[in-house]
């Protein structure tokens, strides 16, 4: 079981790029799977979230510049990232979101996470 | 959005120490708490979930514990391979990170 991103590189400001997270042991479209990010010296940012079943979720930040989407065929995961700003400079990570079934209630929490790839913005 | 505030930010520690790192949530969130290990290069490593949950394959040395707004990730016996940056994470509500613990020799 795991997840390899793709697709990273230096970008100009105001540019695009598509990260890719390929898949193997388990399908990305049986469970949830998530973009988070590290700026340099920061910490970690969940950027997006395709559900299994397929809808999707952003925070502010990256809301109406970034899209998550799969490919089922490919079982792949993917991150169209639109209209880039210097601080999107980041190590990308794509990680899949797992649960456990404690006392009756669901607890969720990220168990596999690829190794990253960096996206540098910058003129 | 629940705020995740760890402490201390950074500790020197040496092998063989216990280390105890904590995370403090900004309001209750039962156990849905989740630490992570990271080093440069890898993608971040669950740890412990639900707070107190050691996740398979993780060594025993390392253990959780909290409930409501606190809780506590301890690592007895730090071993080389410890020294790793340790995050926290809520799964509450719309899911939140802390800001990081750096151990360092």
């Amino acid at each position: 079981v795991q997840v390899v991103e793709s697709g990273g590189g230096v970008v100009q400001p105001g540019g695009s790029l598509r990260l890719s997270c390929a898949a193997s042991g388990f399908s990305v479209t049986s469970t949830n799977m998530r973009w988070v990010r590290q700026a340099p010296g920061k910490g970690l940012e969940l950027i997006s979230l395709i559900y299994s079943g397929g809808a999707t979720k952003y925070p502010d930040s990256v809301k109406g510049r970034f899209t998550i989407s799969r490919d089922s065929s490919k079982n792949t995961v993917y991150l169209q990232m639109n209209s880039l700003r210097a601080d999107d400079t980041a190590i990308y990570y794509c990680a899949r979101d797992a649960c456990s079934l404690l006392t009756g209630q669901d607890y969720c929490y990220m168990d596999v996470w690829g190794k990253g790839t960096t996206v540098t913005v910058s003129s | 959005e629940i705020q995740m505030t760890q402490s201390p930010s950074s500790l020197s520690a040496s092998v063989g120490d216990r280390v105890t790192i904590t995370c403090r949530a900004s309001e209750k969130i039962s156990t849905y708490l989740n630490w992570y290990q990271w080093k440069p290069g890898k993608g971040p490593n669950l740890l412990v979930y639900a707070a107190s949950h050691l996740q398979s394959g993780v060594p025993s040395r390392f253990s959780g514990s909290g409930y409501g707004t606190e809780f506590t990730l301890t690592i007895a016996n730090l071993q080389p391979e410890d020294f790793a940056t340790y995050f926290c994470q809520q799964s509450f509500k719309t899911w939140t990170f802390g800001q990081g613990t750096k151990v360092e020799v």
